[in-house]
């Protein structure tokens, strides 16, 4: 069926590394931009990054800026999020999404989510 | 980017109708049509109920409608029914060329 599935979260310590996955299935990964939304925990939503379908740009909150990297494989599917540098407030549950409209510009609409995963950012 | 401004909470009855209020400014949701809402229940993803401003994507309740006047985005929702209880956002495209969202509104169906 139509889903996104994200992994890759857990705890790990300020300055360390993690990166997200988000395997895509029952629709055609290829023909859409897909972005990385967070929501600390009790807060709002806050968009993170969008790659375009073909990954020729790519998008990203300042809050994050020089610290994540976004990218896709369509080969496999698959879209990440390598998040270098890693802060307390970067502590969230990530969700992937994918964008309304296939091809073009990103439509900043997210049709599509998945359950999301946990990142703590703890010592 | 400040988020769009929602109050923290609505509640209404059963078969009443509500209106959750999202206002920004003129370099967001008064200055482009790409204003979304999204519903989240407890635990769960979002769901995008309204985009552009006023279109229900297939298979959300037409008793979901969306407005805007101004710098202020509106999501009413009519018939209340249980099931509505939930965490309600908006969004709107902005000029720094990505997305705000709001800080979220609880609806409590009484």
């Amino acid at each position: 069926q139509v889903q996104l599935v994200e992994s890759g979260g857990g705890v790990v310590q300020p300055g360390g590394s993690l990166r997200l996955s988000c395997a895509a299935s029952g629709f055609t990964f290829s023909s859409y931009g897909m972005h990385w939304v967070r929501q600390a925990p009790g807060k709002g939503l806050e968009w993170v990054a969008f790659i375009r379908y073909d990954g020729s740009n790519k998008y990203y909150a300042d809050s994050v800026k020089g610290r994540f990297t976004i990218s896709r494989d369509n080969s496999k599917n698959t879209l990440y999020l390598q998040m270098n540098s890693l802060r307390a407030e970067d502590t969230a549950v990530y969700y992937c999404a994918k964008d309304k409209y296939s091809y073009g510009p990103p439509s900043w609409y997210f049709d599509l989510w998945g359950r999301g995963t946990l990142v703590t950012v703890s010592s | 980017q400040s988020a769009l401004t929602q109050p923290a909470s609505v509640s209404g009855s059963p078969g009443q109708s509500i209106t959750i209020s999202c206002t920004g400014t003129s370099s967001d949701v008064g200055g482009y049509n790409y204003v979304s809402w999204y519903q989240q229940h407890p635990g769960k993803a979002p769901k995008l109920m309204i985009y552009d401003v006023s279109n229900r994507p297939s298979g959300v309740s037409n008793r979901f409608s969306g407005s805007k006047s101004g710098n202020t985005a509106s999501l009413t929702i009519s018939g209340l029914q249980a099931e509505d209880e939930a965490d309600y956002y908006c969004s709107s495209y902005t000029s720094s060329s990505h997305v705000v969202f709001g800080g979220g509104t609880k609806l409590t169906v009484l």
